[in-house]
C-alpha cells in the first residue's frame, strides 16, 4: 500500500537548469497539491488539481508548471531553477469534498545553487 | 482570503505537561478544520479533524474543538510524552472543497 510517492528524494540543481518532480497515488484520488515547506513559512500551496487535465494555481505559483496527464500523477515543473526555490516539496492527494483529509508524500528536498 | 494562524513555537514541555496549541482561522462559511502532525525526515500525517460547529476531534490523546464563535480549534493534551516531540500545522479546508490551507507550523518538543 504505497499511498503517495514522490520522486526524487533529494536533487541538487545549478541555477537555470530545469527539473521535474513526480508524484503518483494510489488511492484513486480526485485531488492532487503540490505544496513547498519552507523554515518560519509553514505549507504553502504552489499549484493544485481536481481532477485529471485540470489544474489551477495557488498561493506561490510563479516559476512552476504542473500537469495532470493521468489520474493518479502530478508533475511540477521547474523550467529554470532559482536559489530562491530551494526548498522541501510535499506532494499530497485527497478525495473529492469538504471533509475529506490529504495524504502526504514523503517530500523532495531540493536545493539550488 | 482564507488563513490560518498559530501560536509560534517552540514549545518545550517536559513529560507528562498539559499541552495547548492554539490556533485561529479566517475563513468565509463553514470550512472544516484539521490538525497534522509532523515527525522528523517524514511527511505529513493527520492527527484529528472537525467538520462544524462544536464538534471535537480526538486521537491518540489530543483533542481540539472546533469553536466557530471564536473562530478557533485549538489542540490540547493531558499528558505528552516524548513521542509526542514533532511540529503540528493547523489546516483549514475552505468550503469550495479544494486546497487544504495551513498555518505556519508550531514546533513541540518535550524532554524526559
Amino acid at each position: 500500500n504505497a499511498g503517495v510517492t514522490q520522486t526524487p528524494k533529494f536533487r541538487v540543481l545549478k541555477t537555470g537548469q530545469s527539473m521535474t518532480l513526480l508524484c503518483a497515488q494510489d488511492m484513486n484520488h480526485e485531488y492532487m497539491y503540490w505544496y513547498r515547506q519552507d523554515p518560519g513559512m509553514g505549507l504553502r500551496l504552489i499549484h493544485y488539481s481536481v481532477g485529471e487535465g485540470t489544474t489551477a494555481k495557488g498561493e506561490v505559483p510563479d516559476g512552476y508548471n504542473v500537469s495532470r496527464l493521468k489520474k493518479q500523477n502530478f508533475l511540477l515543473g521547474l523550467e529554470s531553477a532559482a536559489p530562491s526555490q530551494t526548498s522541501v516539496y510535499f506532494c499530497a492527494s485527497s478525495r473529492a469534498g469538504l471533509n475529506t483529509e490529504a495524504f502526504f508524500g514523503q517530500g523532495t528536498r531540493l536545493t539550488v545553487v | 482570503g482564507n488563513s490560518v494562524t498559530q501560536m509560534e513555537g517552540p514549545v518545550t514541555l517536559s513529560e507528562e505537561a498539559f499541552l495547548t496549541i492554539n490556533c485561529t482561522y479566517t475563513a468565509t462559511g463553514y470550512p472544516s478544520l484539521f490538525w497534522y502532525v509532523q515527525y522528523p525526515g517524514e511527511g505529513l500525517q493527520l492527527l484529528l479533524k472537525a467538520t462544524k460547529a462544536d464538534d471535537k476531534g480526538s486521537n491518540k490523546g489530543f483533542e481540539a474543538t472546533y469553536r466557530k464563535e471564536t473562530t478557533s480549534f485549538h489542540l490540547e493534551k493531558g499528558s505528552v510524552q516524548v513521542s509526542d516531540s514533532a511540529v503540528y500545522f493547523c489546516a483549514l479546508k475552505e468550503q469550495a472543497g479544494t486546497a487544504l490551507i495551513f498555518g505556519k507550523g508550531t514546533t513541540l518538543s518535550v524532554s524526559s
